[in-house]
């Protein structure tokens, strides 16, 4: 078995913050995701990556960065943080074939003041 | 605009009861469906998926209805418990050819079974 492990659980900004979230698995899967999930709206990709140094937008990027130089690491970066938003981001990961399972981690709950 | 529509949004069951949740997807092209469920303070984890050649799948008390002609989907729980408690998404894809699961997620829904 395997983990994904976000970093940090909570996230409290101020409006106009550049603000990272990280991401670590140890399944050894070549995919990874950035989803976000806001409440009543389901989740919506940002960003996936299929492989080290591979980025490709999801329908949500504007307003985000993100990178992944290594397998196992992917991060988020909110570039500028919008006042009163508040939102989980979900981290994921699968094997590099077709449909196959996503693995989530708890998430980071993001607040901003 | 939305892929995929989920409903109802929530519905309260009663235990030992039956659960139906029902999604429907707008591109024809989708060809696999999971759904996922979530536990509040976690991630989604799947519980069960088909594919558009299948018209059910069974996992126990989980069984998943496809209806290619109609593009609707739907979840049945039967003898429902109070574990099963949580927020389902329904979700689509068309096929990918090695690049990962680029998945339309529904809003999801929020099952509560009452004891």
């Amino acid at each position: 078995g395997g983990i994904i492990t976000q970093t940090p659980k909570f996230l409290i900004g101020q409006e106009g913050q550049k603000l990272t979230l990280k991401c670590q698995q140890n399944f050894n899967h070549d995919t990874m995701y950035w989803y976000r999930q806001d409440s009543g709206k389901g989740l919506r990709l940002i960003y996936y990556s299929i492989t080290e140094n591979d980025l490709q937008k999801g329908d949500l990027s504007e307003g985000y960065d993100a990178s992944r130089e290594k397998k196992s690491s992917f991060s988020l970066t909110v570039t500028s943080a919008q006042k009163n938003e508040m939102a989980v981001f979900l981290c994921a990961s699968s094997m590099r074939v077709t449909n196959e399972r996503l693995f989530f981690g708890h998430g980071t709950k993001l607040s901003v003041l | 605009q939305q892929q995929v529509r989920q409903s109802p949004q929530s519905l309260t069951v009663w235990e030992g009861g039956t659960t139906v949740l029902t999604c429907s997807y707008e591109d024809s092209t989708f060809n696999y469906f999971p759904w996922y469920q979530q536990f509040p303070g976690e991630g989604p984890a799947l519980l069960i998926s088909i594919l558009s050649v299948s018209d059910k799948k069974e996992d126990g008390r989980f069984t998943t209805f496809f209806n290619k002609r109609e593009k609707k989907l739907s979840l049945h729980i039967i003898d429902s418990q109070p574990g099963d408690s949580a927020t389902y998404f329904c979700a689509g894809s068309p096929p990918q050819q090695g690049t990962g699961s680029k998945l339309s997620f529904g809003k999801g829904a929020k099952l509560t079974v009452s004891p």
